[in-house]
């Protein structure tokens, strides 16, 4: 297994942009997590999804944040429009079942000028 | 709350000493308690874990010990390698969700 597949692996933008950030999770596994990574917040989970469905979001910062699951297989995370703040590493892990062994994805670095 | 206390924040050894980190939870619920741990530039990875119904799990020289009474739990690493140097993660799997310490950047000096 290639593991979790994350894409881009580094984004460099522009503010006002919108920013889409796409996560594959290892085949078999029914749960997915989007976290931020920040010096200064450290390892924050945003939301998390199970068969697909959102079970927490609360950890979304604001309304600029959107999480998808279309299916099995993909998931993406979207900011829009993109402020300097939200620089930082996401990554994307999934597991199964929920509280064993998460698997993280390479994360994507995103720079946000 | 959800919080997870874990100190020290930074920890420095030789080469060959022995490290403890140790975090603190609330949720008494709790019965799965992992460590991560993150090299630099790389995706935090599970070393360890233990459940709530043991006390005490081994791992070649890595160890992590349980007081359930106490609420916290210890990452034990013995004879300390270059290699070791990393940023170590406590995890609280209470509330049904996973919440992550605030991470120990362990430094072994060869």
């Amino acid at each position: 297994d290639a593991g979790v597949i994350q894409s881009p692996r580094h984004e460099v933008t522009e503010m006002g942009q919108e920013v889409t950030l796409r996560c594959k999770p290892i085949s078999g596994h029914d749960y997915l997590f989007w976290y931020r990574q920040t010096m200064m917040r450290g390892l924050e989970l945003l939301i998390y999804f199970n068969n697909n469905v959102p079970i927490d979001d609360s950890g979304m910062p604001e309304d600029r944040f959107s999480a998808k699951m279309p299916n099995a297989s993909f998931s993406t995370l979207k900011i829009q429009p993109s402020e300097p703040r939200d620089s930082a590493v996401y990554f994307c892990a999934s597991s199964h079942p929920q509280l064993e062994t998460q698997y993280f994805g390479p994360g994507t670095r995103l720079l946000v000028l | 709350g959800e919080n997870v206390e874990q100190h020290p924040s930074t920890l420095s050894v030789q080469e060959g000493d022995s490290a403890v980190i140790k975090c603190t939870y609330s949720d008494s619920a709790s019965n799965y308690f992992p460590w991560y741990k993150q090299e630099l530039g790389k995706r935090p990875q599970l070393i360890i874990d233990i459940r709530s119904n043991v006390g005490e799990k081994k791992d070649q020289r890595i160890a992590v010990t349980l007081n359930k009474t106490a609420k916290h739990f210890s990452l034990h690493i013995t004879e300390t390698q270059p290699e070791d140097s990393a940023v170590y993660f406590c995890v609280n799997t209470g509330f049904q969700k996973l919440v992550f310490g605030t991470g120990t950047r362990l430094l072994v000096s060869p």
